[in-house]
């Protein structure tokens, strides 16, 4: 079992619907990531996160510690939000960050 | 400012070959990084630089990786020589040292060995 689980693994909506990506990890952990890597692209950080809950735009990450628990969301989803959201975590003193299997993300016009 | 720079995009070779990946950081970021995507699997940590030093290089394969950062500016991987599972989307990071600094990434290396 990997040290980081997302879920679900594809997930396929229309326009405008609110969309949410879990994560879930088994370690003690310094930061948790969110990141986004578009078809062809490169990977791009969303959120860095160790507590609480972060916003910009239409997204909101949030971290419950002691749940070691992690959800991305995206309100009034749009096609250019399809990509593959990956979440990742810096366990303890570690500087490398330990990945989750990412969620493919389409949304349909 | 430039990104994470990673040279090349897309690299085909045969089993055998040698090839070397390169990675430029941000300018001023003395912790780089290397990971590696293998088909249908979650990305891994290969090793990470501090300034010229590997600070930690567990998730290096085999010995056929070999990763250098010469005053530590850009950093290489070389794989020699390269086998069929070594194919796979190989991603450079870079950050400022620091506790929790933000790691921004490059566009990665598709290796695909035949």
């Amino acid at each position: 079992k990997n040290e980081v689980e997302q879920s679900p693994q594809n997930l396929t909506a229309q326009e405008g619907e609110f969309i949410t990506i879990n994560c879930s990890y088994s370690v003690g952990i310094s930061a948790l990531h969110w990141l986004q890597q578009h078809p062809g692209g490169g990977i791009v950080s969303l959120f860095m996160l160790s507590s609480g809950k972060k916003k910009h735009g239409r997204l909101i990450a949030t971290i419950n510690i002691q749940e070691k628990h992690s959800s991305l969301h995206i309100t009034a989803s749009h096609p250019r939000d399809s990509a593959v959201y990956i979440c990742a975590v810096r366990a303890g003193g570690a500087q490398k960050l330990v990945f989750g299997q990412g969620t493919r993300l389409t949304i349909n016009p | 400012e430039a990104g994470v720079t990673q040279f090349p995009s897309h690299s085909v070779i045969e089993k055998g070959q040698t090839v070397t990946l390169r990675c430029d950081p941000i300018s001023g970021h003395d912790n780089l990084y290397w990971y590696r995507r293998v088909m249908g699997k979650e990305i891994k940590f290969l090793l990470h630089f501090v300034k010229e030093s590997k600070q930690d290089e567990s998730g290096m394969p085999n010995n056929r990786f070999l990763a250098e950062r010469t005053g530590g500016t850009y950093s290489t991987l070389k794989v020699q020589p390269a086998e069929l599972e070594d194919s796979g989307v190989y991603f450079c990071a870079s950050s400022h040292l620091g506790v929790n600094t933000e790691a921004f990434f490059g566009q990665g290396t598709r290796l695909t060995v035949v």
